[in-house]
C-alpha cells in the first residue's frame, strides 16, 4: 500500500489558485491516484482521479509527473465554498484516509 | 438514485445504552464500508463488507462494536454498551467493485453523542 504525505493545512483567498501536492514515493505501476473532498458536516466525496500526466474536470485538475512519485491537485479560482479537507489516496481500495489537507479560503 | 442513506442523522444517548446505526447502500453496489470520524483520530475505517460478508473488521475498536449486513440493501452498526468516548460521526459508504478506481459514495453520516 503506497503511503501518501500531504500538507496538513493551506490558507488562500478568494479568486486564487490553490495547489496541493501529495507525495507517494512507493507508488506501484498499476496504482491510480484519487482525491476526495470533505466539507464540514458531510461525508467525503470523490473529486478527481488520474494515472499519469494531467486530468481535468469541472472541479479541479490533477497533475502527475512522469515518475508518478507525487501529484498536485489544483483548484482554480477558489471561493469560500471550497473550504474543505482534501484527501489524497493511492490505489487504496479500503480508502484508509489520513489527516488530509485542510484548505481554508478567506474573503 | 437517492444515494447512500443513513439513519438516524443524530443520536443522543446515555452511557450504557445500546445504539444502532443504519445504512442503505446504493443499489447495485457490492462493497459497503463503515467509518468513524473524530477530531482526534480523523476518519477511521471500522469494517467493510463484500456481497454482505464482512471482509475486514480490524478497525472495530472493541467487542462492544458489531456490524451486520443481512442483505444487499441494509447494514447496521451496533454499539452495546455505549460509552462517552464513542461520540463521533459515523459514515457509511458503498462502492461497486473492489478497485479504488471506482468512485466510493458516502452517506450524510450519523452524529452520535453519548452522555
Amino acid at each position: 500500500l503506497a503511503k501518501t504525505t500531504q500538507p496538513i493545512s493551506m490558507d488562500s483567498y478568494e479568486g486564487q489558485e490553490v495547489n496541493i501536492t501529495c507525495s507517494h514515493n512507493n507508488i506501484a505501476t498499476n496504482d491510480y491516484i484519487t482525491w476526495y473532498q470533505q466539507f464540514p458536516s458531510q461525508g467525503p466525496r470523490f473529486i478527481i482521479q488520474g494515472y499519469k500526466t494531467k486530468v481535468t474536470n469541472e472541479v479541479a485538475s490533477l497533475f502527475i509527473p512522469a515518475d508518478r512519485k507525487s501529484s498536485t491537485l489544483s483548484l482554480p479560482r477558489v471561493s469560500l465554498s471550497d473550504t474543505a479537507v482534501y484527501y489524497c489516496l493511492v490505489n487504496d481500495y479500503k480508502l484508509s484516509f489520513g489527516a488530509g489537507t485542510t484548505v481554508t479560503v478567506r474573503a | 438514485d437517492a444515494g447512500v442513506i443513513q439513519s438516524p442523522r443524530h443520536e443522543v444517548t446515555e452511557m450504557g445504552q445500546e445504539v444502532t446505526l443504519r445504512c442503505k447502500p446504493i443499489s447495485g453496489h457490492d462493497y459497503l464500508f463503515w467509518y468513524r470520524q473524530t477530531m482526534m483520530r480523523g476518519l477511521e475505517l471500522l469494517i467493510y463488507f463484500n456481497n454482505n460478508v464482512p471482509i475486514d473488521d480490524s478497525g472495530m475498536p472493541e467487542d462492544r462494536f458489531s456490524a451486520k449486513m443481512p442483505n444487499a440493501s441494509f447494514s447496521t452498526l451496533k454499539i452495546q454498551p455505549s460509552e462517552p468516548r464513542d461520540s463521533a460521526v459515523y459514515f457509511c459508504a458503498s462502492r461497486r467493485g473492489r478497485s479504488s478506481y471506482n468512485e466510493q459514495f458516502f452517506g450524510p453520516g450519523t452524529r452520535l453523542t453519548v452522555l
